[in-house]
């Protein structure tokens, strides 16, 4: 079935800079890519997502990116703030497209 | 917005005890999951539903059973609870196949 990577495990960075964080995945057929932000005490929520007709896709300070040859995608903030401080996920469409599979998740810590 | 909503926050039982997890969401979505959320492995899909009295295996399904008896409800039962099932179980849910997931803020089990 899929499987899903992300690197690192724990990123700090300063107020201020660039954070990105990166996922493969095995399953060339899965086309959907989400991320989702866990602070502490709460659920994972929905903060991104791309499909496999784009390369690129924005929202505000936060942007991912696909590979589709490379069977990997990342995911980029900018002008990185306290508040952005939590534990992210990436996650993709399984081999039988029914449930997302998870990458381990990626502890960032924004210091100010 | 959709609201996904588990029982208990934090719940204790002894080693052999049945244990049930309730999972609710109110907005009428098909698709309901269950995941264990460990340190180091991340999100890992213990079963899931895409109709009242349909369920799926996901990746470790060893151990536990589900009941989705209405739509709005997804129960995780630990049939002989142990204490390797101590986890953080996060309930999700979804309108659209697996596009935007909603997840619950979990359930601490700590099985003593």
């Amino acid at each position: 079935g899929e499987n899903v990577e992300q690197h690192p495990s724990t990123l700090s960075v300063q107020e201020g800079d660039s954070a990105v964080i990166k996922c493969t995945y095995s399953d060339s057929a899965s086309n959907y890519f989400p991320w989702y932000k866990q602070e502490l005490g709460k659920g994972p929520q929905l903060i991104i997502d791309i499909r496999s007709n784009v390369g690129e896709k924005k929202d505000q300070r936060i942007a991912v990116t696909l590979n589709k040859t490379a069977k990997h995608f990342s995911l980029h903030i900018t002008e990185t703030q306290p508040e952005d401080s939590a534990v992210y996920f990436c996650a993709a469409l399984s081999q039988a497209g029914t449930a997302l599979i998870f990458g381990k998740g990626t502890t960032l810590s924004v210091s100010s | 917005d959709v609201k996904v909503t588990q029982s208990s926050r934090y719940l204790v039982k002894r080693t052999g005890e049945k244990v049930f997890l309730e999972c609710v969401q109110d907005m009428d979505h098909e698709n309901m999951f269950w995941y264990r959320q460990d340190p180091g492995l991340g999100l890992r899909l213990i079963y899931f539903s895409y109709d009242v009295k349909m369920k799926e295996k996901g990746d470790i399904p060893e151990g536990y059973s589900v009941s989705r008896e209405k739509k709005e409800r997804f129960s995780l039962i630990l049939e002989s609870a142990s204490t390797n099932q101590t986890s953080m179980y996060l309930c999700a849910s979804s309108f659209t196949g697996v596009a935007g997931y909603t997840f619950g803020s979990g359930t601490r089990l700590t099985v003593v």
